[in-house]
Formats: C-alpha cells, sequence, structure tokens
C-alpha cells in the first residue's frame, strides 16, 4: 500500500511569491490534514478535511494561506505571497475515521526556504 | 489548553543503553497518547500509542505506560541499536477518533556504536 505522497520535497522561492504544496493521502483515507512544522518543533495542525469540508481551519493564517481539497482526495496548500517566516517543512498526514483508531500516517512533508 | 512537554535534548548514548525519553501532558478529558518517530529524511511514524490510562503501548522494544496521576507518557527501551537514532515526538489526541494531535517539541536522540 502506498503511503501519503507529497510534492515538491523541497522548494525555494524568494519572498512575496507564491507556492503551493501538493498532497495526496492514502487511498480509501478521508481525514487529511496539513500540519507546520518549524524547526526543532512538533507539527501544528493547519487545517483538517473530512472529505471536502475543512471541519477544523482555525490556526491557519487565512491573509496569506488558502487550502483546498477538491473531490475529498488530493490537496492543495497554497501561501501568497510567503514571507520569510513561512520557511519550515509542511507536513500531510491522512486517516481513516472509521478504521485504525486515531492513527495519522505523514508524508515525507515540503521543506519550504523562503528567502 | 492541552499541550505537551518533552524532555529537551539532544540525547546521546552508547548502543545497548538504557533509553528513557520523558514526556508529561496538560489536557481536559481523557486524551489518547502517542510516541511518533522521525527518521532522517522521512515522515513521521507512530510507533506506539495508549488511550486510557494504565495501557501500556510497545512497539521494536519500545514501551511507555499511561500514567493519569502524573499525567506522563515517559518512553524507555532496554537497549538501544545504532539504527534507533532519530527525532521522537510524544503527542495527545484529545478526541477518540481521527482528530487533532498535538505535538511536544521532539527529542533527537543519537546512538553511537
Amino acid at each position: 500500500e502506498a503511503g501519503v505522497v507529497q510534492s515538491p520535497r523541497y522548494k525555494i522561492i524568494e519572498k512575496k511569491q507564491p507556492v503551493a504544496f501538493w498532497c495526496n493521502p492514502i487511498s480509501g483515507h478521508n481525514t487529511l490534514y496539513w500540519y507546520l512544522q518549524n524547526l526543532g518543533q512538533g507539527p501544528e495542525l493547519l487545517i483538517r478535511y473530512e472529505n471536502e469540508e475543512a471541519v477544523d481551519d482555525s490556526q491557519l493564517p487565512k491573509d496569506r494561506f488558502s487550502a483546498e481539497r477538491l473531490k475529498g482526495v488530493d490537496s492543495t496548500l497554497k501561501i501568497q505571497p510567503a514571507e520569510l517566516g513561512d520557511s519550515a517543512v509542511y507536513l500531510c498526514a491522512s486517516s481513516h475515521r472509521l478504521a485504525g483508531g486515531n492513527e495519522q500516517f505523514f508524508g515525507p512533508g515540503t521543506r519550504l526556504t523562503v528567502l | 489548553g492541552n499541550s505537551v512537554t518533552q524532555m529537551e535534548g539532544p540525547v546521546t548514548l552508547s548502543e545497548e543503553a538504557f533509553l528513557t525519553i520523558n514526556c508529561t501532558y496538560t489536557a481536559t478529558g481523557y486524551p489518547s497518547l502517542f510516541w511518533y518517530v522521525q527518521y532522517p529524511g522521512e515522515g513521521l511514524q507512530l510507533l506506539l500509542k495508549a488511550t486510557k490510562a494504565d495501557d501500556k503501548g510497545s512497539n521494536k522494544g519500545f514501551e511507555a505506560t499511561y500514567r493519569k496521576e502524573t499525567t506522563s507518557f515517559h518512553l524507555e527501551k532496554g537497549s538501544v541499536q545504532v539504527s534507533d537514532s532519530a527525532v521522537y515526538f510524544c503527542a495527545l489526541s484529545d478526541l477518540q477518533g481521527a482528530q487533532k494531535l498535538v505535538f511536544g517539541q521532539g527529542t533527537r536522540l543519537t546512538i553511537n556504536p
């Protein structure tokens, strides 16, 4: 079974530029999460989807961040415009609400560097 | 709000040493508790979990016991190997089911041969 796929793995951009990250969850997983992981810190939830509905986006900075999960499968997280402080690892995770308890499966992450 | 505090790292041990990484939490209600591990260049992987007080999670020689009275979930392993070198994260989930995870800051473990 394939794991959570994220792309790109690395991205370097200049400040004020837009950037997008893509996530393909494990097949059949209806819950999808985006986390932000700053250097030396644990991940922090940005947004959680149940199918195509964003059910918890309270930590998403909506002035510059947006996310979508069309058709309840793949998801895209966008930052526009990026700021220096957005340099971090962006993690995607997925889980199946009705199976396996509350285990979340994580992708390898996208490391963003804003210059 | 809910929070997790982990033992500060980095931790460096020799192979076959005994490992303890401390984790304490603050939460309302009865959270589920987890240890995740992140090997270099990889995503987080669930190492073990416990869903109620006095439960013991175990996997790959690692163990942790959910202690409600001390609000702790310390990770232990009797004899570490070089391959255990990684970053370890303690986390809690405040509701059953696929809900939000709150992580500690992580502890980097290095095992020397």
